[in-house]
């Protein structure tokens, strides 16, 4: 079946460490992104890619970063630097249409916490 | 500067009856809007969308209707379901990126 997925699930990690957030997609699309959730609020864009080995920040990129070295996988790292890391993240990725909305669709997610 | 809002953070139907959704926008350069829907710990679903040049867009017990001069859209399920409880997110579309609200929580009873 097509689809993205994301892993792990369920993630911790300790104050000042790096973590990777996985997000694979077989859609064969052209554009990935990164979400954060935040209780009572809405999506939040952190990096985008429209193509491989090119990618943009989001609205709230500080203390992230990305890389898109193959079409179908656009991992995510939190590093130390981002102040307030725990959150549910989704990817997401379309095909650019101008003619239906560049319809994004989701992975199921991963829940980060900060312990 | 929220450019999309969803003035109500939930909203309780009973089931068989109608759920109207709300979403407002600023900005007048989105030229897509969608809705997704979301159950807790899982990714969003799409629903439906509509282009900014049309008023409405219907699909099965889903609609969307646009109203351009007043910056205002809004999904109408008919009849809702207990199985339609979930969260409901309006997107907006400004170049390649989406724009989302903060959500409205709607809950069928049966």
């Amino acid at each position: 079946d097509g689809g993205i997925t994301q892993s792990p699930k369920y993630l911790f990690r300790k104050e000042g460490q790096n973590v990777t957030l996985s997000c694979e997609q077989n859609l064969n699309h052209d554009a990935m992104y990164w979400y954060r959730q935040d209780p009572g609020q809405g999506l939040r864009l952190i990096y985008y890619s429209q193509i491989v080995n090119d990618f943009q920040k989001g609205d709230i990129a500080e203390g992230y970063s990305v890389s898109r070295e193959k079409k179908e996988s656009f991992p995510l790292t939190v590093t130390s630097a981002q102040k307030n890391p725990t959150a549910f993240y989704l990817c997401a990725s379309s095909n650019p249409d101008r003619g239906t909305g560049d319809t994004q669709y989701f992975g199921p997610g991963t829940r980060l916490t900060v312990l | 500067d929220q450019q999309v809002k969803q003035n109500s953070p939930s909203l309780s139907v009973q089931e068989g009856r109608i759920s109207i959704l709300n979403c407002d926008y600023t900005n007048s350069m989105f030229d897509y809007f969608l809705w997704y829907k979301k159950y807790p710990a899982e990714g969003p679903t799409f629903l439906i969308s509509i282009s900014s040049i049309k008023d409405k867009n219907e699909d099965g017990r889903f609609t969307v209707f646009l109203n351009k001069s007043a910056k205002h859209l809004s999904l109408h399920i008919v009849p809702s379901q207990p199985g339609d409880s979930a969260v409901y997110f309006c997107a907006a579309r400004y170049g390649n990126k989406l724009v989302f609200g903060a959500g409205t929580i709607l809950r069928v009873k049966s």
